[in-house]
């Protein structure tokens, strides 16, 4: 599976768009990007997963370039609740397999 | 949610015991992980699984094996516990559309 490239921390304001970035240069074309985020203490938690096409659902929106090289997760409205690290993973859909997380991105979301 | 469960949930043991972990799924999920989780790093993958009897490893794995006799149940045993393997254990399974789904966790403190 490809590596990802997450910076380690973000500020996010209330009420705000929250932008994580993920670069994944050496995605290959039948990797798919997934998000997932983990709240303190708990088991992570999916998002959203996408392969070229913008994906969008009840919690956030996905945007990938078109050379798939990076992508953007977008919280629209970011909550206090919202506040968690998050992860960007890129793998082959449908296959087990070494699921290699990295450091991830820790969102604070601030009144 | 997948209906996992972890247990225990809490277990202080001492330096030198063995110590299994148990993770039990009951929705038929082929692909079953387990990852540790320490301040400061993200989740890091011990072992993970395939499908009954077929197992490998992940990026930790030295100090623990796995058996997965069952669909339903994979379990990570500490053959002789250090205070090294002091971490909170995380199970995770896969299910349809890629989603990844997370038991609660296990707090393992090795005194």
């Amino acid at each position: 599976d490809a590596k990802t490239t997450q910076p380690p921390s973000m500020d996010c304001a209330e009420g705000r768009a929250a932008n994580l970035p993920c670069n994944h240069s050496t995605i290959s074309g039948n990797e798919y990007v997934y998000w997932y985020r983990q709240i303190h203490s708990q088991g992570p938690q999916y998002i959203i997963h996408g392969l070229k096409n913008n994906e969008t659902n009840e919690m956030a929106s996905l945007i990938i370039t078109e050379d798939r090289k990076s992508s953007t997760l977008i919280l629209p409205h970011a909550t206090l609740r919202d506040t968690a690290v998050y992860y960007c993973i890129v793998r082959v859909p449908n296959q087990g397999g070494k699921l290699i997380f990295g450091q991830g991105t820790e969102l604070s979301v601030k009144p | 949610d997948a209906g996992i469960t972890q247990s225990p949930r809490h277990k202080v043991t001492e330096t030198g015991t063995p110590v299994t972990l148990r993770c039990h799924q009951t929705e038929n999920h082929r692909y079953m992980y387990w990852y540790r989780q320490d301040p400061g790093h993200g989740l890091r993958l011990i072992h993970y699984s395939y499908g009954v009897k077929d197992t490998d490893k992940g990026e930790v794995s030295d100090g623990y094996s796995v058996s997965r006799s069952k669909t339903e149940d994979f379990l990570l045993t500490l053959e002789s516990a250090t205070s090294s393997q002091t971490s909170v254990y995380f199970c995770a399974t896969q299910g349809a559309v890629e989603k990844l789904f997370f038991g609660s966790g296990t707090q393992l403190s090795v005194l």
